[in-house]
């Protein structure tokens, strides 16, 4: 069935540094992919989404590109803040306007920004 | 529109007690899901409403839960016979079938701890 496997955590890095997390997908056909946030004791948050292949999400200086080839969507920010510590989920659901579009997650990765 | 509520944020039962969780959805969206989160994975979905409208459940969803929509709006998930292992983070989302985006809107979940 389809699956999302991300980079196990938790991610702590220094503000202002470099951030990816891994993230690669097995799906049928072809799957429209997301990246939801988790803050402390807040509910799960869209943070981008891509529903094509080549496609790239972008939003509060995060991106993520569908790349079909590799199977992946790999999420980026050139220069984290102490506000981005959270907990991300890469997921997947089926095709735009699907019938049955429920959303498969990953493990989620907890990520530390240290001031 | 004031977003997806769940209530209780909070329940503590104890092992053979049956409890029951709402979650209102954002007006007018047409389709519901259920998720569980249990500590340390992704939200794993439960089962989804179309309207008034069962249309899946996953294997997850043992006898012992029931889930339902009965005007369209409002949803109730009931656990009947609650064991330790039900111990989770119910999550409840909403869309609006039809338009362009598919993005689901996430509430803030209701904590279920069994003792």
């Amino acid at each position: 069935g389809d699956s999302v496997t991300q980079m196990e955590g938790p991610v702590t890095l220094s503000e202002e540094a470099f951030l990816t997390i891994n993230c690669t997908y097995t799906a049928t056909g072809y799957p429209s992919l997301f990246w939801y946030v988790q803050y402390p004791g807040e509910g799960l948050q869209l943070l981008l989404k891509a529903t094509k292949a080549d496609d790239k999400g972008s939003n509060k200086g995060f991106e993520a590109t569908y790349r079909k080839e590799t199977t992946s969507f790999h999420l980026e920010k050139g220069s984290v803040q102490v506000s981005d510590s959270a907990v991300y989920f890469c997921a997947l659901s089926g095709p735009l306007m699907n019938r049955d579009d429920k959303i498969i997650f990953g493990k989620g990765t907890r990520l530390h920004i240290l001031p | 529109d004031t977003g997806v509520s769940q209530d209780p944020r909070h329940k503590i039962t104890k092992r053979g007690q049956n409890v029951t969780f709402r979650c209102d959805p954002i007006s007018e969206h047409n389709r519901l899901y259920w998720y569980r989160q249990t500590l340390g994975q992704g939200p794993e979905f439960l089962t989804y409403f179309q309207n008034e409208a069962q249309l899946e459940k996953s294997r997850l969803l043992s006898d012992r839960f029931s889930a339902e929509r009965p005007k369209g709006s409002f949803s109730t998930l009931e656990i009947q016979r609650t064991e330790q292992g039900d111990s989770a983070m119910y999550l409840c989302a909403s869309t609006q079938l039809g338009q362009i985006t598919d993005t689901q809107y996430f509430g803030p979940g209701t904590r279920l701890t069994v003792l």
